[in-house]
């Protein structure tokens, strides 16, 4: 089955730094991607994700990397902002997300603290 | 478009008692998905169910179950409760356009 290794487990950054995290996944027939942000007492959020068939996808200050030959993926967050702070998950399906299943793994989280 | 709706928002039990969760999806979606968010094991995945069948269905011990109606709502349902089970229990709703799954706020659960 699909394993999610995510690092660093706290990261923490000056307001307007840049951060990055990292994810490995194991199972290579993962097609599917996606990146959540998680605020203290609220739901996941979904914030991107991204598909095998791309490499990269940028929406405003974050984008996710993806490389299918290592199979790792990486969140960028650029010009950080206090609000950015949070607990930032990764995932990957069990399995192709083809069928509609949906079954996500999820790695272990980031905590981001953006200072002032 | 209504979000994903579970309640209660909050539940205190004791050991021993059984407990019901309810979800409801995004309008139209048909898969819901139930994990369980713990400071330790972080998120872990219980079971999906679509078109009111389980689909997928993580390791967790058979006090845990779940069920969809045709209307997608799904409960899930924990029996025995132990200390242990003690968490946030999370579902998400995906089926629309793409895989896309977006989670409700949740019900804390506290067992003692």
């Amino acid at each position: 089955g699909e394993n999610v290794e995510q690092h660093p487990s706290t990261l923490s950054v000056q307001e307007g730094d840049s951060a990055v995290i990292k994810c490995t996944y194991s199972d290579s027939a993962s097609n599917y991607f996606p990146w959540y942000k998680q605020e203290l007492g609220k739901r996941p959020q979904l914030i991107i994700d991204i598909r095998s068939n791309v490499g990269e996808k940028k929406d405003q200050r974050i984008a996710v990397t993806l490389n299918k030959t290592a199979k790792h993926f990486s969140l960028h967050i650029t010009e950080t902002q206090p609000e950015d702070s949070a607990v930032y998950f990764c995932a990957a399906p069990q399995g192709s997300t083809t069928g509609g299943y949906n079954k996500l793994i999820f790695g272990a989280g980031t905590r981001l603290a953006v200072h002032p | 478009k209504a979000g994903v709706t579970q309640t209660p928002r909050y539940l205190i039990k004791t050991r021993g008692q059984q407990v019901t969760l309810s979800c409801s999806p995004i309008s139209g979606h048909r898969s819901v998905s139930w994990y369980q968010q713990t400071p330790g094991q972080g998120l872990q995945f219980l079971f999906e169910y679509f078109s009111e069948t389980q689909r997928n269905k993580g390791n967790f011990p058979g006090r845990f179950s779940g069920r969809q109606f045709s209307n997608s709502r799904s409960e899930m349902n924990v029996s025995t409760l132990e200390l242990g089970d003690s968490a946030l229990y999370l579902c998400a709703s995906s089926g629309g356009t793409g895989p896309e799954a977006f989670f409700g706020q949740g019900t804390r659960l506290t067992v003692v």
